[in-house]
């Protein structure tokens, strides 16, 4: 169970064109998700957090006109990366913890199997 | 506050054993570990809620001392499949929060 579906997997996209990523909760319903940023040999830094019905929360640096998050159903949430650079070229991946874990306690947060964004 | 990970690098042979430590400046409500190899997601090894807590794996295990505020993940007899990269992550507070993650233990098992 917890399973977070994400496409696409691999996306290469123009410079100054938007590119959407898309994370999907496929056996629980997801009120919070987590985005992150992995730029390579780094760790992941967390972006943002989507909230089913509100306005994300974004971290310290992170532009929100830039990289819009949507959270319109309780199993889905978007990443819309904007007039996107060579310098936004990295992994972004989704993550999120189903309630059965936050009951029980021992279940970690799951995460969605990424998308490798390369800006040409 | 990002957790603090040593060592950053360790390079095994097939059979060794291995002990990557995690440590936060802050109190930790919880410490979760995760492996991820090159261009896939993170997966989830195990958590420790409780000071004290210890869990294990198959030959991976975890402790977490709540009151130095750290915990260490422990590879025995480490295989070829246990190459990658180790992150610790703890939680930036209660509930259902974001989990901030250290900057990562790069374990590569040699033959």
């Amino acid at each position: 169970g917890a399973v977070v579906s994400q496409h696409p997997s691999r996306v290469i996209c123009k410079s100054g064109t938007s590119v959407k990523i898309e994370c999907r909760s496929l056996d629980f319903q997801a009120t919070t998700m987590f985005w992150y940023r992995q730029f390579p040999k780094q760790s992941l830094m967390l972006m943002a957090t989507s909230n089913e019905g509100s306005k994300a929360t974004y971290e310290q640096g992170v532009e929100k006109d830039k990289f819009l998050i949507n959270h319109a159903s309780l199993t889905l949430s978007t990443l819309t990366v904007t007039s996107a650079h060579p310098e936004d070229s990295s992994f972004y991946i989704c993550s999120a913890r189903a309630p059965t874990a936050l009951l029980l306690g021992n279940y970690g947060y799951t995460f969605g199997s990424g998308t490798r964004l390369t800006v040409v | 506050q990002q957790p603090v990970q040593s060592p950053q690098a360790v390079i095994l042979r097939e059979g060794e054993d291995a002990v990557i430590n995690c440590s936060s400046s802050k109190a930790l409500y919880s410490v979760h570990w995760y492996r991820q190899k090159h261009g896939e997601a993170p997966v989830f090894l195990m958590i420790l809620l409780k000071g004290g807590e210890q869990k294990g794996h198959e030959k991976i295990s975890a402790s977490f001392n709540e009151k130095k505020q750290q915990s260490s993940l422990y590879l025995t007899a480490s295989q070829l499949s246990y190459s990658g990269t180790y992150f610790c992550g703890t939680l930036r507070g209660s509930g259902n929060t974001p989990l901030v993650f250290g900057k990562g233990t790069r374990l590569s098992v040699i033959a």
